[in-house]
């Protein structure tokens, strides 16, 4: 177990809906990062926050939106999904410094129909 | 733009043996982090090990272990004694040490099969 919690384990639902993704940091961390994966590839990074700023942005989609919040928890808005966002998001979270290991949630199982 | 290449899609080992992973990677910085990370079929990313760059001295978890070679950007991943909870994909990735604004590089991933 990393310490680093996502919400919900599993999620179905259909084109143009939109959903969010809970993710809580291990205690301590101040960093958070949204990674995606699409089936049987690699992780994809989306965005980073650290203590509530966003600090570093990848591959996201305009549709794709995500904040952290004053106890350092973060939500990835998912918006106008289509059938290609289905995958597994993860978040992952750190201690400052690009020195730091990020340690990863379970993971959120999107499916969009 | 960093990139990291696994050129081993798929790779199986007998169980007690030994096998090694590669992993390359491009970059034009001389400091940074190289990393694997094991996804068994529960889809976990579970930390194996971690490499400094400016560490001359390979890095060792109990049956893990890497050969780093900078100057050729080269990262294998050793795995002695081969247990067949160590069927998994792993992924090789790279961090910046200086730049905020680059994030973790992950590689598509080799797909180990432990074989009973």
């Amino acid at each position: 177990d990393s310490g680093v919690t996502q919400t919900p384990k599993h999620l179905i639902t259909a084109t143009g809906q939109r959903v969010t993704l809970r993710c809580s940091p291990r205690s301590g961390d101040l960093s958070v990062y949204w990674y995606q994966q699409s089936l049987d590839q690699g992780l994809q990074f989306l965005i980073q926050y650290y203590n509530g700023e966003e600090r570093a942005k990848g591959n996201i989609l305009e549709r794709f939106s995500a904040q952290q919040f004053p106890d350092l928890h973060s939500e990835l808005n998912l918006s106008s999904l289509e059938l290609g966002d289905s995958a597994l998001y993860f978040c992952a979270s750190s201690r400052e410094g690009l020195q730091e290991t990020q340690y990863f949630g379970p993971g959120t199982r999107l499916l969009v129909l | 733009a960093q990139t990291v290449t696994q050129s081993q899609p798929e790779m199986s080992v007998q169980e007690a043996e030994t096998v090694t992973l590669s992993c390359t990677y491009d970059t034009s910085e001389s400091d940074y982090y190289l990393f694997w990370y094991k996804q068994p079929p529960s889809r976990q990313m579970i930390l194996v090990i971690r490499q400094e760059a400016y560490k001359q001295q390979n890095a060792t978890e109990n049956r893990f272990s890497v050969n780093f070679q900078k100057a050729a950007k080269s990262f294998s991943l050793k795995i002695s004694d081969s247990q067949l909870g160590d069927a998994a994909m792993y992924f090789c990735a790279y961090r910046s040490a200086n730049n905020y604004g680059q994030n973790f590089v992950f590689g598509p991933g080799t797909r180990l099969s432990v074989l009973p």
